[in-house]
């Protein structure tokens, strides 16, 4: 069975202050990993997708990293505008076309200003 | 674009009642997936379809789900009857053919079965 655990359940840092958030996984053979940001009371937003070890992707302060067993997403000199709930899901080899996700519980991040 | 949307946005009901909850993808999109978010377990896939039809739905909890998608443009989540252990925020998402693994969220429709 896939699983996905994310570290810390929730973190609070003040506005500049860099953190990362850890997502670990097993799964069966990874065909990718998800991040997605989710704001309150809405649908969870696309962020990234990282399909093999060693690989990276930015978009504005976030980065995203991959290894065997986790992916990080790194928060770089974050704004309260970042705050939201971070979702981290993993999607498991099949026979091709779309498949369905698993996540992990989330990160709830507060950037104070 | 008017990205995906669900309707009703919120529904309370009474246990034993039926509810409906529906789902326009994204045009274009061929994937569409069911979700259930709640506190204690988190986002869940219920069922999938690709080109409209059923992938996977080991997900669906019980018997009492059920989903259907007539056409590519439609999908509806229903379940007979409903109990408390139900409410949930229930969201749908669809994929495209070119970029299958992105999915794109609905708003959500947030379920209170008493």
């Amino acid at each position: 069975e896939d699983q996905v655990t994310q570290s810390p359940e929730a973190l609070r840092l003040q506005e500049g202050e860099s953190s990362s958030l850890n997502c670990s996984y097993t799964v069966s053979g990874l065909r990718g990993l998800f991040w997605y940001r989710q704001d309150p009371g809405k649908g969870p937003e696309f962020l990234f997708t990282l399909y093999s070890a060693g690989e990276e992707k930015e978009k504005e302060r976030l980065k995203a990293t991959l290894t065997k067993k986790e992916s990080f997403l790194h928060i770089t000199a974050p704004k309260p505008e970042d705050s939201a709930t971070y979702l981290c899901a993993v999607q498991a080899t099949s026979g091709g076309g779309a498949d369905g996700l698993t996540f992990g519980k989330g990160t709830h991040l507060i950037i104070q200003p | 674009d008017a990205g995906v949307i669900q309707s009703p946005r919120h529904e309370v009901t009474e246990m034993g009642q039926e509810v409906t909850l529906r789902c326009k993808p994204i045009s274009g999109h061929n994937s569409l997936f069911w979700y259930r978010q709640t506190m204690m377990r988190g986002l869940e896939l219920l069922i999938y379809f690709n080109n409209n039809v059923p992938i996977d739905d080991s997900g669906m909890p019980e018997d009492r789900f059920s989903a259907k998608m007539p056409n590519a443009s439609f999908s509806t989540l229903k379940i007979q009857p409903s109990e408390p252990r139900d409410s949930a925020v229930y969201f749908c998402a669809s994929s495209p053919r070119t970029c299958p693994d992105e999915q794109y969220f609905g708003p959500g429709t947030r379920l209170t079965v008493t």
